[in-house]
């Protein structure tokens, strides 16, 4: 069964802070990751995906199959980051077309 | 140039009335998708199209929803006798294809007294 897992539900840093948001994995073929993010009053959107391989408003993720996980970095965090973010999982080519997302991460970053 | 556009975007409606609730994609859009989102959670898979046939209901949770997309276009989602477990927040998104990036609407707000 496809599963993505986001363990934290909050997480709060300071302007110019690195940030981590873990996203790990549960996919038996080969995975396409992806993450959403959804800023306050707006509509959900793509952030990026692993395939793109595109660094995006400063953010990165590098899938590790090995461990299952496909975590977002940012090695300087800003205020305008603050919003949920969603690790999702899927369609990949031959598999299912629906995108199975995890619980997100509400990030907050403090002036 | 118009993202993808839902309506209502809020309903409240009492426990056992039906609910309609529309989705007007991207033009030249090919594939629909409906997830639901309770609060806390992430959006959940309902169903989703390609042109007009729908290619997986298997997210639906049972017989009193349904869906369709009869011209290839704007969908309609459709729960019956509608239950409180059902107030959610109900997300469409459309792609170019089945594998393209998929791009959300606002969503509908649904509230079940």
């Amino acid at each position: 069964a496809q599963r993505v897992t986001q363990p934290e539900k909050l997480l709060s840093v300071f302007k110019g802070a690195p940030v981590e948001l873990k996203c790990n994995y549960s996919y038996s073929g080969s995975p396409e990751l992806f993450w959403y993010v959804q800023y306050s009053r707006q509509r959900l959107q793509l952030l990026l995906r692993h395939i793109s391989r595109e660094s995006i408003k400063g953010f990165t993720a590098d899938l590790n199959k090995g461990e299952t996980s496909f975590h977002l970095k940012k090695p300087f965090a800003q205020e305008e980051d603050s919003a949920m973010y969603y690790c999702a999982l899927g369609p990949s080519q031959g598999g299912s077309e629906k995108l199975v997302f995890g619980k997100g991460t509400k990030l907050t970053v403090n002036p | 140039g118009a993202g993808v556009s839902q309506s209502p975007r809020y309903k409240v409606t009492k426990r056992g009335q039906d609910v309609a609730l529309r989705c007007d994609p991207i033009s030249g859009h090919v594939s629909l998708y409906w997830y639901r989102q309770a609060l806390g959670q992430g959006p959940e898979f309902l169903t989703y199209f390609n042109y007009e046939a729908q290619q997986d209901k298997s997210g639906l949770p049972n017989d009193r929803f349904s869906a369709e997309r009869p011209e290839g276009s704007i969908s309609t989602l459709t729960i019956q006798r509608t239950e409180q477990r059902d107030s959610a927040m109900y997300r469409c998104a459309s792609s170019f294809g089945t594998y393209n990036e998929q791009f959300f609407g606002p969503g509908t707000r649904l509230t079940v007294l």
